[in-house]
């Protein structure tokens, strides 16, 4: 079946950069993009960017321009999530969503992974 | 930036009722919205995508409408396992969601 396989939990000190892994499976890897979402304690839904993991191309949302990193591994189907210069604000739930459409997408994400919770304290 | 404002922010139903969610966009964004359903401790689900259209395994009982900057999310008989938090999405402009809709008994 088509799944999204997160990593582990991480807990992180301000400053520090933390990776978060989605290891695809059940599907074509190179046919659907990939994007990010998080989600702070009790909040809403928040999008960082998205990767096409056939060409390895990146689209960040503003905010996150400069701080986040998207890369892809076509031999282990994983997608990447860098981010950079964590802050208390950082701490939240990271979940990776396939999109919708194949090849060019569009930005709707019909499969998700169960998320990786990102804590960032001193 | 295109702001989505959901409302009411709780709806507090019975199962068997009529659910009716609203959401606005700070401007035009076609009808390229979505609507997600997210329960406790998971990942949001997919509902409607380009307004109106159910994806896939959505029962019928789920229904979008609206274009432009209005656009409702209808849920025609409440059944207990649809008591969760709604979002709406657009990506017309960027990618933003809404602060969401608790649907709650």
């Amino acid at each position: 079946q088509v799944q999204l396989v997160q990593s582990g939990a991480e807990v992180k000190k301000p400053g520090a950069s933390v990776e978060v892994s989605c290891q695809a499976s059940g599907y074509t890897f190179t046919s659907y993009h990939v994007h990010w979402v998080r989600q702070a304690p009790g909040q809403g839904l928040e999008w960082l960017g998205i990767i096409n993991p056939n060409t390895g191309s990146t689209s960040y949302a503003q905010k996150f321009q400069g701080r986040v990193t998207m890369t892809r591994d076509t031999s282990t189907s994983t997608v990447y999530l860098e981010v950079s210069s964590l802050r208390s604000e950082d701490t939240a739930v990271y979940y990776c969503a396939r999109d919708r459409a194949t090849h060019n997408g569009d930005y709707y994400m019909d499969v998700w992974g169960k998320g990786t919770t990102v804590t960032v304290s001193s | 930036e295109i702001v989505l404002t959901q409302s009411p922010a709780t709806l507090s139903l019975s199962p068997g009722e009529r659910a009716t969610l609203s959401c606005r966009a700070s401007q035009s964004v076609s009808g390229y919205l979505a609507w997600y359903q997210q329960k406790p401790g998971q990942a949001p689900s997919l509902l409607i995508y380009d307004a109106s259209n159910r994806a896939t395994g959505i029962p019928a009982r789920f229904s979008g409408s609206g274009s432009g900057t209005d656009f409702t999310l209808t849920i025609s008989s409440l059944e207990p396992e649809d008591f969760a938090v709604y979002y709406c999405q657009q990506r017309y402009n960027g990618l933003t969601f809404g602060g969401g809709t608790r649907v709650e008994i």
